[in-house]
């Protein structure tokens, strides 16, 4: 079965500064990628999508990066603000078409310090 | 916009007791997804409904059942409570002929004393 590592360890960052987090994966390579924000109690919110077949997606701030053959994806906030503190999940989809369930990882926790 | 709204909020129940928590999709989302997510886990997929009928089945105890209904929101019935249940259930809706993303609800807390 699919298995999701990101880092257990909260990732502690001075505002102004770039977060990275990582996900790696094993085994088959997911149709796409996706990372969410989830904030304590909460529900996930969807931030960005990336294909296998793509290599980088932006959206503002964020910049989400896929290596199928490293496995990995890696999820940049640029200029991190202390509002961005929150926990950051990827999620893995496998295939496509009828069946579309993603595959959370536990996420890591993101704390921006003022 | 609309969310996709879970109910109750938060629920107590004792072990061998039952409860039904309820999900109401953004309108025109024709795909529910149950997940269940213990402190610190990561959320685990346990069923979801495409157009009423169930499309995939993932780690939902036989204790618990799910079903969606006309108007398309979803009910999980969970019976034979355990300590273990004690988690954050979330439901999310997609539309499927539309984007790959999820949306997700704010989550049902289930504590069981």
């Amino acid at each position: 079965s699919q298995k999701i590592e990101q880092n257990s360890e909260a990732l502690n960052i001075q505002e102004g500064k770039t977060a990275t987090l990582t996900c790696n994966y094993t085994n088959y390579s997911p149709a796409y990628l996706q990372w969410y924000r989830q904030d304590p109690g909460r529900g996930p919110v969807f931030l960005l999508l990336i294909r296998e077949n793509e290599k980088e997606k932006r959206k503002e701030r964020l910049k989400v990066t896929f290596d199928t053959t490293l496995k990995q994806s890696l999820f940049h906030i640029t200029a991190s603000q202390p509002a961005d503190s929150a926990t950051y999940l990827c999620a893995l989809v496998i295939g496509s078409g009828g069946s579309y369930i993603p595959t959370f990882g536990r996420g890591t926790s993101l704390i921006v310090h003022p | 916009a609309a969310g996709v709204i879970q109910s109750p909020r938060h629920l107590i129940k004792e072990k061998r007791e039952t409860a039904t928590l309820k999900c109401y999709p953004i309108p025109r989302h024709d795909t529910v997804y149950w997940y269940q997510q213990g402190p610190g886990q990561d959320p685990q997929f346990l069923i979801s409904f495409y157009e009423k009928m169930q499309s995939d089945k993932g780690s939902i105890p036989d204790r618990f059942s799910a079903q969606q209904f006309s108007d398309y929101h979803s009910e999980l019935n969970m019976s034979s409570l355990e300590l273990g249940d004690s988690a954050l259930y979330f439901c999310a809706s997609r539309r499927v002929d539309f984007r790959s993303e999820q949306f997700f609800g704010p989550g049902t807390r289930l504590t069981v004393l």
